[in-house]
């Protein structure tokens, strides 16, 4: 059973740059056809995709959110992350990492369990 | 931007079939997804591809598509349905997804 769990700080201050850590355990990151996807959720309200990479280093992203978001991977440590920069209120949210397959389209089939980020001075 | 639209509310009594739609100008070329999310809990998938259910997902949930509207179809509804809904997709080029606003299912 995959498992996924989310790190990193849980408070970032204004125009700094928000970094997470997703580190899969149950299998491999190498293993299988599969993309490893970041997605958030401000407090009350929708999910929001931000982005994914496949293990090559591939990666796409949120046209809204291009200009400020890495992805990367680390099969080393079974693990991929996140960097989001120049962040502002507006990114406060649960940071959701998930594996992600591609069949017909690209669906996350395990999620990890969230972190809070917020974003305040 | 390309959405997925849902209505923001759907209520049922216990025992009764839900229907919680999501319309899209893309639905026809892409598949749908759905996923149930409880209060503090990370999203569930409980349709894939339009209308498969995953392992361990009961039988009363099922999905259907025609045109650009899919439908989450809850038959027999119980009282732990209770969750908000997510319809996911892509955009035409199948390569950025979207997510719906989310429909809140309450069993009165």
């Amino acid at each position: 059973q995959v498992q996924l769990q989310e790190s990193g700080p849980g408070l970032v201050k204004p125009s700094q740059t928000l970094s997470l850590t997703c580190t899969v355990s149950g299998g491999s990151i190498s293993s299988g056809s599969y993309y490893w996807s970041w997605i958030r959720q401000p407090a009350g309200k929708g999910l929001e995709w931000i982005g994914r990479i496949y293990t090559s280093g591939s990666t796409n992203y949120n046209p809204s959110l291009k200009s400020r978001v890495t992805i990367s991977v680390d099969t080393s440590k079974n693990q991929f992350s996140l960097k989001l920069s120049s962040v502002t209120a507006a990114d406060t949210a649960v940071y959701y990492c998930a594996r992600t397959q591609h069949s017909g389209s690209y669906y996350s089939d395990y999620w990890g369990q969230g972190t809070l980020v917020t974003v305040s001075s | 931007s390309y959405e997925l639209t849902q209505p923001p509310s759907v209520s049922v009594s216990p025992g009764q079939t839900a229907r919680i739609t999501c319309s899209g100008d893309a639905l026809p070329k892409q598949y749908a997804y759905w996923y149930q999310q409880k209060p503090g809990q990370a999203p569930v998938l409980v349709i894939y591809k339009d209308s498969e259910r995953p392992s361990g997902i009961p039988e009363r949930f099922s999905g259907s598509s025609s045109g650009t509207t899919v439908t989450l179809t809850i038959s027999g509804v119980q009282a732990e349905d209770e969750a908000d809904y997510y319809c996911q997709s892509a955009d035409s080029s199948g390569t950025f997804v979207v997510f719906g606003g989310g429909t809140k299912l309450t069993v009165l």
